[in-house]
């Protein structure tokens, strides 16, 4: 049974960056998409981006467009988000999820995220 | 840009009970990419439903979804104990998207 673990909490300050990890225990980033989502305090689920490692190109939503990146290593099945020009309003949990995919040809195939990491609570202060 | 939107905010029920939650998108999700979590305090989301009526792997019977296009609903027949969380549909793909979320409280 796929397992993503994340980092440990971090506390940043304002203008700083952040690296978050997520390493699948118990199985490898074959077939999968994965997502980083944080919820900030009291708030709701926001997608700040994904990757399929196998495939290795990311995608961002637009909000975070020049200041996160995703990437993934393979051989160690571990992904990263770096969020970089912290501000108040990232404190937030990070948590990375995966979504099993079928790719056919040009044409992937998406099923929701079923597994979860446990989340990393990132704080930003000055 | 699509916006999916949770309604109620707060469902406010007994146990035993049955919640009816809408998700309502404003624009047609394709190929039923709906899915449903739950969330509970300091806890991370747990998929429920995936292809809008997909129940997800050891899911009870009780949660169950509908619906296609722009309009979807999340089920629960008879509220237990566990159930009272918060709620989250999502356009899941290539672009995730979620929805703001209900709560389903303890009446």
């Amino acid at each position: 049974q796929v397992q993503l673990v994340q980092s440990g909490a971090e506390v940043k300050k304002t203008g700083s960056s952040v690296r978050v990890s997520c390493k699948a225990s118990g199985g490898s980033f074959s077939n999968f998409a994965l997502s980083w989502v944080r919820q900030a305090p009291g708030d709701g689920l926001e997608w700040m981006g994904g990757i399929i490692p196998i495939l290795g190109t990311p995608k961002y939503a637009q909000k975070f467009q020049g200041r996160v990146t995703i990437t993934a290593d393979k051989s160690t099945s571990t992904a990263y988000m770096e969020l970089s020009s912290l501000r108040s309003e990232d404190t937030a949990v990070y948590y990375c999820a995966r979504d099993p995919v079928t790719i056919l040809g040009t044409s992937i195939y998406y099923n929701g995220m079923d597994v979860w990491g446990q989340g990393t609570t990132v704080i930003v202060s000055s | 840009e699509i916006v999916l939107t949770q309604s109620p905010g707060t469902l406010s029920l007994s146990p035993g009970g049955r919640a009816t939650l809408s998700c309502r998108a404003s624009q047609s999700i394709s190929d039923s990419y709906l899915a449903w979590y739950q969330q509970k305090p300091g806890q991370a989301p747990r998929l429920l439903i995936y292809g809008a009526s997909i129940r997800a792997t050891g899911i009870p019977d009780r949660f169950s979804g509908s619906g296609s296009e722009t309009d979807f609903t999340l089920t629960i027949s008879r509220l237990e104990p566990e159930d009272f969380a918060v709620y989250y549909c999502q356009r899941y793909g290539s672009s995730p998207l979620f929805g703001g979320g209900t709560k389903v409280e303890i009446k």
